[in-house]
């Protein structure tokens, strides 16, 4: 059975400070996602990861896979407010998109 | 559609009653899930179709969830007999293809309240 686990559950973060999301899953999969949840909204897609590898950017955002560690990274850089939100990672398996625990990130002044 | 529907946003139960939740997915989109998630929780996985195939049921919680789709249109999930466990928001997601290379549009999600 696929297990996605992220770290931490629960990040408080001070803007202008990096911090990296840890994603790991427990089966074979070089197909991976990052969602943004902000709350009582549905999902925000931000990245998919397709490849061993792959690095994808879009502002002070950054993903990451390995797929051989079966890792992946969402790192921020220089937090701001506007980043607070919940963050899951997803990973395809038998076509099933299953996600992780979930990262919650609340960024303060 | 531009989306992904789902109707309704917000529904209100009593306990015992049966709902039904629908989705319409994107035009053309042969994937389409259910999620489930509860409060402060993550997306627990019900359901999955694609195309004309049977679907993969494996995460329904119970017999009293069932769903449906006609083809590669719009699916309903219907729970009976609801119970308060049963209260949470319920996504939808469609997506190109089963094997995801195109990424998943989710729905906004019906948030169900069972009293």
């Amino acid at each position: 059975e696929l297990k996605v686990e992220q770290n931490p559950l629960f990040l408080s973060m001070q803007e202008g400070k990096n911090y990296t999301i840890y994603c790991n899953y427990s089966t074979t999969s070089d197909r991976l996602y990052w969602y943004r949840q902000d709350p009582g909204k549905s999902l925000e897609s931000l990245f998919v990861l397709l490849s061993n590898g792959a690095v994808k950017q879009e502002g002070r955002l950054m993903a990451s896979l390995d797929t051989k560690a079966r890792l992946s990274t969402l790192h921020i850089t220089a937090a701001v407010h506007d980043l607070s939100a919940t963050y899951f990672c997803a990973v395809v398996r038998a076509d099933k998109l299953i996600f992780g625990t979930g990262t919650r990130l609340q960024v303060f002044p | 559609g531009a989306g992904v529907s789902q109707s309704p946003s917000n529904k209100v139960t009593e306990k015992g009653k049966d709902v039904e939740l629908r989705c319409d997915p994107i035009s053309g989109h042969t994937a389409l899930y259910w999620y489930r998630q509860r409060l402060g929780q993550g997306l627990e996985f019900l359901i999955y179709f694609q195309g004309n195939s049977a679907p993969d049921k494996s995460g329904l919680p119970s017999d009293r969830f069932s769903a449906e789709r006609t083809g590669e249109s719009v699916s309903t999930l219907t729970i009976q007999r609801t119970q308060q466990e049963d209260s949470a928001v319920y996504l939808c997601a469609s997506s190109l293809a089963s094997d995801g290379l195109f990424g998943y549009t989710f729905g906004s999600g019906t948030r169900l309240t069972v009293v």
